[in-house]
């Protein structure tokens, strides 16, 4: 079945700085990789997702890159504010969601 | 995108007793749902996937006589953990996909506390 690698499990990066979330995946069939952030006691929120066939997606502040070869994608936040500060979760899934362990985004001011 | 909506938000029951959460597509009907549980600082771990009219698909070491898991109508499917103990306390969130390989609706989440 699937599995997902994330790193790193904690980041700590200064309020302004950019930061880096790699996941690595198992299943080459996989298409569709989300990227969520979850505040405490909340629902995951979709932050920006890639398709198989895009290399990569930028939202703003926030982009995504895939490397189907690999089977690698990241994703990357720039100008990093406080209020980005969550966990952020990356999944891969063909036929059922899959998530990364989860990585914990400090920002410090 | 659709609306999911999870009941209860969360619930404290004895050790012993079973707890009924539901989940509901409310603008989607929705053929297959998936139920995920979350540990404290932990990843969301896929518990089962539910398909409306037929039987769940458990994950891996998920029993399913303890979590019992109907899928009655396209907007409904439940979760039942039975004779709950503390270690089943955590966080239960139920999702819809609203197609193939796209996004992925969360209802608001489940705490479940067993005393």
């Amino acid at each position: 079945g699937e599995n997902v690698e994330q790193h790193p499990s904690t980041l700590s990066v200064q309020e302004g700085d950019s930061a880096v979330i790699k996941c690595t995946y198992s299943d080459s069939a996989s298409n569709y990789f989300p990227w969520y952030k979850q505040e405490l006691g909340k629902r995951p929120q979709l932050i920006i997702d890639i398709r198989s066939n895009v290399g990569e997606k930028k939202d703003q502040r926030i982009a995504v890159t895939l490397n189907k070869t690999a089977k690698h994608f990241s994703l990357h936040i720039t100008e990093t504010q406080p209020e980005d500060s969550a966990v952020y979760f990356c999944a891969a899934y063909y036929d059922k969601i899959i998530f990364g362990k989860g990585t914990r985004l400090h920002i410090l001011p | 995108g659709a609306v999911v909506s999870q009941h209860p938000s969360w619930v404290i029951c004895k050790s012993g007793t079973s707890v009924k959460i539901e989940c509901r597509s409310l603008d989607f009907q929705a053929t297959t749902m998936f139920w995920y549980r979350q540990f404290p600082k932990q990843s969301l771990m896929l518990m089962a996937t539910s398909n409306e009219g037929s039987k769940a698909t458990y994950e891996q070491g998920v029993e399913k006589d303890k979590f019992l898991i109907n899928h009655a109508s396209l907007t409904l499917s439940t979760l039942t953990v039975t004779s709950a103990h503390p270690e089943d306390s955590s966080f239960y969130i139920c999702s819809v996909r609203t197609g193939i390989h796209t996004e992925a609706f969360f209802g608001q989440g489940t705490r479940l506390t067993v005393v």
